[in-house]
């Protein structure tokens, strides 16, 4: 079955501690990206990555780092420097030539 | 418009009802426009991908029309059922990078039996 893997589904976090996030995807997609959702607010995109070893920041990119060194993988860490990480985070990738995409489960990062 | 607008933020029907909302986005640079049903505890699933002025598509009784001209989209349910109950998510394509995406903030639909 093709699709795209985010784990952890739920991670609690301390204050002033970095976590990764995983995003695996098997549908040979070239773009990757990562959204957080907020409550009340659309998804904002975070990084994305169009082939592997490039990357670009989104909106709101301060705070996090990604690494794209496998076609299929794309994971998302989010620093202490990000003051408020406690939010869902979405991965999701696309095909370069249609650009539908396709979208993970989600984790749920909360910072206790 | 700078930003993906949607509206209604949410909306309650009967089970049979017909419904529709709305999405507003910048007319100018315009590469797509894409439509995602998002279901609790699941993944965001595309349900059109528009990319022409009048361009209209249809999946089952799930339809979308497309103004690019105006900046707008819309999406209508025709006899709306419980599984349709879902967060109805628009985004524009700017076509500046390929598959970067701009959300709007969701159609929070519930369908009561």
């Amino acid at each position: 079955d093709g699709g795209i893997t985010q784990s952890p589904k739920y991670l609690f976090r301390k204050e002033g501690q970095n976590v990764t996030l995983s995003c695996e995807q098997n549908l040979n997609h070239d773009a990757m990206y990562w959204y957080r959702q907020d409550p009340g607010q659309g998804l904002r995109l975070i990084y994305y990555s169009q082939i592997v070893n490039d990357f670009q920041k989104g909106d709101i990119a301060e705070g996090y780092s990604v690494s794209r060194e496998k076609k299929e993988s794309f994971p998302l860490t989010v620093t202490s420097a990000q003051k408020n990480p406690t939010a869902f985070y979405l991965c999701a990738s696309s095909h370069r030539v249609n650009t539908e995409a396709f979208f993970g489960q989600g984790t749920r990062l909360t910072v206790v | 418009i700078l930003n993906v607008e949607q509206s209604p933020q949410s909306l309650h029907v009967q089970e049979g009802d017909s419904t529709n909302f709305t999405c507003s986005f910048p007319s100018s640079n315009f590469y797509a426009l894409h439509w995602y049903r998002w279901e609790t505890a699941k993944s965001p699933e595309a349900l059109f991908v528009m990319t022409l002025n009048g361009d209209e598509k249809k999946k089952g009784r799930i339809s979308a029309t497309l103004n690019t001209k105006e900046g707008y989209s819309y999406l209508y349910i025709k006899g709306s059922q419980p599984e349709d109950s879902a967060t109805y998510l628009c985004a524009h394509d700017r076509g500046s990078t390929l598959g970067r995406l701009y959300f709007g903030r969701g159609t929070q639909l519930t369908v009561w039996p």
